[in-house]
């Protein structure tokens, strides 16, 4: 089983690029979030989707964007790199409605930006 | 709004002997408590969940939790740990109503020596 698919697994990107993180699942889940891990920080929610057509902020989410494509696909976008944003992104899915469910993880993206 | 504490961000352990890794919460409503485990360079999985009853909650890989509302606690504990124990081991918690979001500790990294 596929579960939580996310690409890229690594990126390197300069100052004031842009990107968009993909991410799949195929377990046919309503929520999606996405969060960024940070050395000492642990995970922090960038912003999530309660179910399909619905995406709301997070803890940190300037400086993103989503997009919420249908059930499966749940995008974050980049429009203009910071060093700030050098992290690894994680994208979820939850089996129930809510952050009620267990949390399944996609294996993450390596992003640095110089 | 929920935060967690994770007491220790590093605890070493020789095989076979037990452990615990200490959480606290705060939180002014009723929450749902979560620990995952994170493997090198992969996405977190769950370890086990406190949602109601019990207080003493048994998960994977011989783990368990006791949630000690009176203290706002979640510690893991293992009574024998193996050198496949070490991981990165995150705290989360979310509310039991409406939550959406799960807030996440900042993690504890267990190493478990032979």
């Amino acid at each position: 089983n596929a579960g939580v698919t996310q690409t890229p697994k690594f990126q390197v990107l300069k100052t004031g690029q842009s990107m968009t993180l993909q991410c799949a699942q195929d377990m046919n889940h309503n929520s999606m979030y996405w969060y960024r891990q940070d050395p000492g920080m642990g995970l922090r929610l960038i912003y999530y989707s309660a179910s399909e057509g619905t995406t709301d902020k997070g803890e940190v989410p300037n400086g993103y964007n989503v997009s919420r494509l249908n059930k499966r696909e749940f995008s974050l976008r980049l429009e203009s790199a910071a060093p700030s944003q050098t992290s690894v992104y994680f994208c979820a899915s939850s089996d129930i409605q809510g952050g009620v469910g267990k949390l399944f993880f996609g294996s993450g993206t390596q992003l640095s930006v110089l | 709004a929920q935060s967690v504490t994770q007491l220790d961000s590093q605890v070493p352990v020789f095989e076979e002997a037990p452990v615990e890794l200490r959480c606290n919460y705060s939180s002014s409503v009723s929450v749902y408590l979560f620990w995952y485990v994170q493997y090198p360079n992969q996405g977190l999985q769950l370890l086990l969940k406190y949602l109601s009853g019990s207080t003493l909650v048994k998960g994977i890989n011989g783990f368990e939790a006791e949630f000690n509302k009176s203290q706002t606690s979640f510690h893991l504990r293992k009574p024998s740990v193996h050198i496949s124990d070490t991981a990165e081991y995150f705290c989360a918690v979310s509310r039991s109503t409406g939550g959406f979001k799960t807030i996440f500790g900042a993690g504890t990294r267990l190493f478990v020596k032979a």
